[in-house]
């Protein structure tokens, strides 16, 4: 079955150190890509997206991401955190093998240290 | 614009009551898709409404059931309410079909079954 993984259930990082979340998935073609984050209470929102062409995306927060075909991944940077930036963040795929339902990944759950 | 609306935000229900919980889209927007979110089992998708049809459904019993109106709103029941159902719901819309474009999503409706 195709899958989402996020291999990193918790993070810590300090306060202005750099970031990188991993997201792998399982299937042949190029998927659309999506990272969203979720703060404690909150839905979810769009970080970020990948559907084609420059493979490094920019994102919103100073956030960006790399697909890497090769690799099946697309993870998650961010140069340096602020404190703001603890919540969860979700990877996300939709492709032609799901008719386009989203598949998601399990999460990562971020946490800053002062 | 006006994002994703959701009502109500929280509901206290008994097991084997009904739910109906329900969903606003941003204006334009005609696909509406409802995801149950629990701790164990992380984001699971319900299913998706495209103009008043359903597109994709997920692997749920048939407790669970939705329906979209002309105006795009979108309606999630769950009968026959168990415990297990407790969860955050969520509802996103799209311009286009989910998984495929950009998902928006509400505040999400958290249920409490006892």
């Amino acid at each position: 079955a195709q899958s989402v993984t996020q291999p990193d259930i918790h993070i810590t990082v300090s306060e202005g150190a750099s970031l990188e979340l991993r997201c792998n998935y399982s299937y042949g073609a190029t998927p659309y890509l999506f990272w969203y984050v979720q703060s404690p209470g909150q839905g979810l929102q769009l970080l970020l997206k990948y559907f084609s062409g420059d493979t490094l995306v920019q994102g919103i927060k100073g956030f960006e991401a790399e697909f890497k075909r090769s690799q099946s991944s697309f993870n998650l940077r961010k140069p340096s955190v602020h404190w703001s930036d603890a919540a969860e963040y979700f990877c996300a795929v939709g492709a032609l093998f799901s008719n386009y339902q989203l598949i998601w990944g399990a999460g990562t759950k971020l946490i800053i240290k002062p | 614009k006006a994002g994703v609306t959701q009502t109500p935000r929280y509901l206290i229900k008994t097991r084997g009551q009904q739910v109906t919980l329900s969903c606003s889209p941003i204006s334009g927007h005609r696909s509406v898709s409802w995801y149950q979110q629990t701790p164990g089992q992380g984001l699971q998708f319900l299913f998706e409404y495209f103009s008043e049809t359903q597109r994709n459904k997920g692997n749920f019993p048939g407790r669970f059931s939705g329906r979209q109106f002309s105006n795009s709103r979108s309606e999630m029941n769950v009968s026959t309410l168990e415990l297990g159902d407790s969860a955050l719901y969520l509802c996103a819309s799209s311009l286009g079909q989910g998984g495929a474009d950009t998902q928006y999503f509400g505040p999400g409706t958290r249920l409490t079954v006892l």
